[in-house]
């Protein structure tokens, strides 16, 4: 089974601009999160989208939004980018159902705005 | 949120068993206790998870405390790939994970 993959794996943006990341889950997860990861706050969830609805949201101002499509693929978009943004961007999938709560990551993107 | 505890950082010698502790005195009895990690340059990876009894998998066991405010994560005989961020996470059903600052884990060959 191919793994949660995800795209770009780089990316350089400026200030003020916005940007789109893509994430694809492992064929049958319906569950897509995404969570950023910065050396200072560590790892931070950002939000969950379950059959195209957001489930769950993170303390994240209202830059940071997503969407997940019919066939479950999702992305992420940050708006008006500040130089705070600059992070490790991951998502991660999981199987919906039965006692299984194991998420399974992609190998994040990384964001530099400057 | 219930919280967990876990030391900042651990050292094991190559080829060793390895005891990653976390304490999580205020879990509810619902909670799930579940073990993450990150190695270098990648996403977190889930290693084990675990309710009352103690569990085992091909990465690790996991041992929980009877009163289940603590548990430990072993790994049998550490080897270099698994220098890792290993966390400790507390999780009831669909709940997002929340990750803490983890046990860096440093193996000395």
């Amino acid at each position: 089974k191919a793994g949660v993959t995800q795209t770009p794996r780089y990316l350089i943006k400026t200030r003020g601009q916005q940007v789109t990341l893509s994430c694809s889950p492992i064929s049958g997860h319906r569950s897509v999160s995404w969570y950023q990861q910065t050396p200072g706050q560590g790892l931070q969830f950002l939000f969950e989208y379950f059959s195209e609805t957001q489930r769950n949201k993170g303390n994240f101002p209202g830059r940071f939004s997503g969407r997940q499509f019919s066939n479950s693929r999702s992305e992420m978009n940050v708006s008006t980018l500040e130089l705070g943004d600059s992070a490790l961007y991951l998502c991660a999938s999981r199987f919906v159902g039965g006692r299984s709560y194991e998420q399974y990551f992609g190998p994040g993107t990384r964001l530099t705005v400057t | 949120d219930a919280k967990t505890t876990q030391p900042n950082s651990m050292e094991s010698n190559e080829e060793e068993p390895v005891h990653l502790p976390c304490n999580h005195s205020t879990i509810s009895g619902t909670d799930y206790i579940h073990w993450y990690r990150q190695l270098p340059s990648q996403g977190p990876e889930y290693v084990i998870h675990g309710l009352t009894s103690n569990v085992n998998n091909r990465m690790a066991s996991l041992a929980i405390a009877e009163d289940r405010k603590s548990s430990t994560l072993i790994l049998h005989r550490a080897t270099l790939r698994d220098a890792a961020v290993y966390y400790c996470i507390l999780l009831f059903g669909n709940e997002k994970l929340t990750f803490g600052t983890g046990t860096r884990l440093t193996i000395i060959p």
